[in-house]
């Protein structure tokens, strides 16, 4: 029953690394999202696709970049880690669907940047 | 742009009931609700359409007044299972490409 699964639940970084969030969904959903989580802050969204090769910013997109090669695939960039990107980390999958058009989340990644 | 929600947290005995409250300042076509057990994902619970039209679990009810932008989802009879932190995501009339989630309501809910 395995919906969207995200490469790791928990991650450790140095400030200055290169870091891949790496998310796959397997109901074929043209959109793909990833939010971002803080306490009192809810979810945030950072970028979306909403075809392969295609991305759009979402309201915090600064210090990330993303990469939609595949269609099941969307990866989270962050090309310099800081600390103020240690946070909670959603991929979220959404598309057509019975009896429910629900977006459906992977299982998050807890990102701490030192 | 993101919706607020309020109160940010309840606290419930059993059995009693909630309101959980859903603000927009733009134009919505649809509301969507979630919960989110800590460390879990969160988890789809109800939709609610421009125009009127209902869809979600069974044992939950919301309300939609498109006119003012604001969605409600009521808890009743509200049982230990019902503690987490619930979330709106608002689709816009001008952007139906995605949601925009408010900043959560953390509901705790005591024998």
């Amino acid at each position: 029953d395995v919906k969207v699964t995200q490469s790791s639940r928990y991650l450790v970084k140095r400030t200055g690394e290169k870091v891949f969030l790496e998310c796959v969904q397997d109901m074929d959903h043209e959109n793909m999202f990833w939010y971002r989580q803080d306490p009192g802050l809810g979810l945030r969204l950072i970028y979306f696709s909403y075809d392969v090769k295609m991305k759009e910013k979402g309201d915090i997109p600064e210090g990330y970049s993303v990469s939609r090669e595949k269609k099941e695939r969307f990866s989270l960039i962050l090309e310099s880690a800081s600390t103020n990107q240690t946070s909670m980390y959603l991929c979220a999958a959404w598309g057509p669907g019975e009896p429910y058009n629900e977006q459906f989340f992977g299982p998050g990644t807890r990102l701490t940047v030192l | 742009q993101q919706p607020v929600q309020s109160p940010q947290a309840v606290i419930l005995r059993e059995g009693e009931d909630a309101v959980i409250n859903c603000s927009s300042s733009k134009a919505l076509y649809s509301v969507h609700w979630y919960r989110q057990k800590h460390g879990e994902a969160p988890v789809f619970l109800m939709i609610l359409l421009k125009g009127g039209e209902q869809k979600g679990h069974e044992k939950i009810s919301a309300s939609f007044n498109e006119k003012k932008q604001q969605s409600s989802l009521y808890l009743t009879a509200s049982q230990l299972s019902y503690s987490g932190t619930y979330f709106c995501g608002t689709e816009l009339i001008r952007d139906t490409d995605k949601l925009i989630f408010g900043t959560g309501t953390r509901l705790q809910v005591f024998p």
